[in-house]
């Protein structure tokens, strides 16, 4: 099973900043099979980016996916009051995906 | 706009079999151009997939719950359901439903509001 780890757990930013979030993959994930989801209390999560780079229908460009093989980032640009959440990244080219476990972006 | 709820007890005993129903709207549950999910959250184990359901009544089971697990459709109502039987305290979790766009265990788009079940006796 690919493992997804992503750290540090939390990481502290004013609004405005740039926010730069990494998700590990234990073995190569082709890039079509990556996601990224954001997740704000007591509410699902809700999809940014799939295929490591595409966003979601209605999500603001300041949120950009790059990377390949094991190496996966999501990026904030000029952070607003609305991203700090918590923010998951997501593999399936296993036959059970897997989630990362979380990192929270918080206001310094 | 597609949206999905999920309905079911929020308190199962231990031993118990859980039972979930998610209903969609805005949209055909018979669209084949999607799959529909069962996905659970946890503090001990965080978001995992549980298993997915095409229209056709196809499914597809985390290999880690495929003991335990039972999909369902119901093209009619336009609904799906979550059985998972033999329940712990291990399986309390926030449990959602979501839309599966392109494989039975891709990226997830739109998710219910998720509800909580808590095992128990």
């Amino acid at each position: 099973e690919i493992v997804l780890t992503q750290s540090p757990g939390t990481l502290s930013f004013s609004p405005g900043e740039t926010a730069t979030l990494s998700c590990r993959a234990s073995q190569n994930v082709s890039s079509t099979y990556l996601a990224w989801y954001q997740q704000k209390p007591g509410q699902a999560p809700r999809l940014l980016i799939y295929g490591a780079f595409t966003r979601a229908t209605g999500i603001p460009d300041r949120f950009s996916g790059s990377g390949s093989g094991t190496d996966f980032t999501l990026t904030i640009s000029r952070l607003e009051p609305e991203d700090f959440a918590i923010y998951y990244c997501q593999q399936y080219v296993s036959s059970a995906g897997a989630f990362g476990q979380g990192t929270r972006v918080e206001v310094k | 706009q597609l949206q999905l709820q999920e309905s079911g007890p929020g308190l199962v005993k231990p031993s118990e079999s859980l039972s979930l129903t998610c209903t969609i709207s805005g949209g055909s549950i018979s669209s084949s151009s999607y799959y529909w999910a069962w996905i659970r959250q946890s503090p001990g184990k965080g978001l995992e997939w549980i298993g997915s359901v095409y229209y056709s009544g196809s499914t597809y089971y985390n290999p880690s719950l495929k003991s335990r697990v039972t999909i369902s459709v119901d093209t009619p109502t336009n609904q799906f359901s979550l059985r998972l039987s033999s329940v712990t305290a291990a399986d309390t979790a926030v449990y959602y439903c979501a839309r599966a766009p392109w494989m039975h265990v891709g990226w997830f788009d739109p998710w219910g509001q998720g509800t909580l079940v808590t095992v128990s006796s």
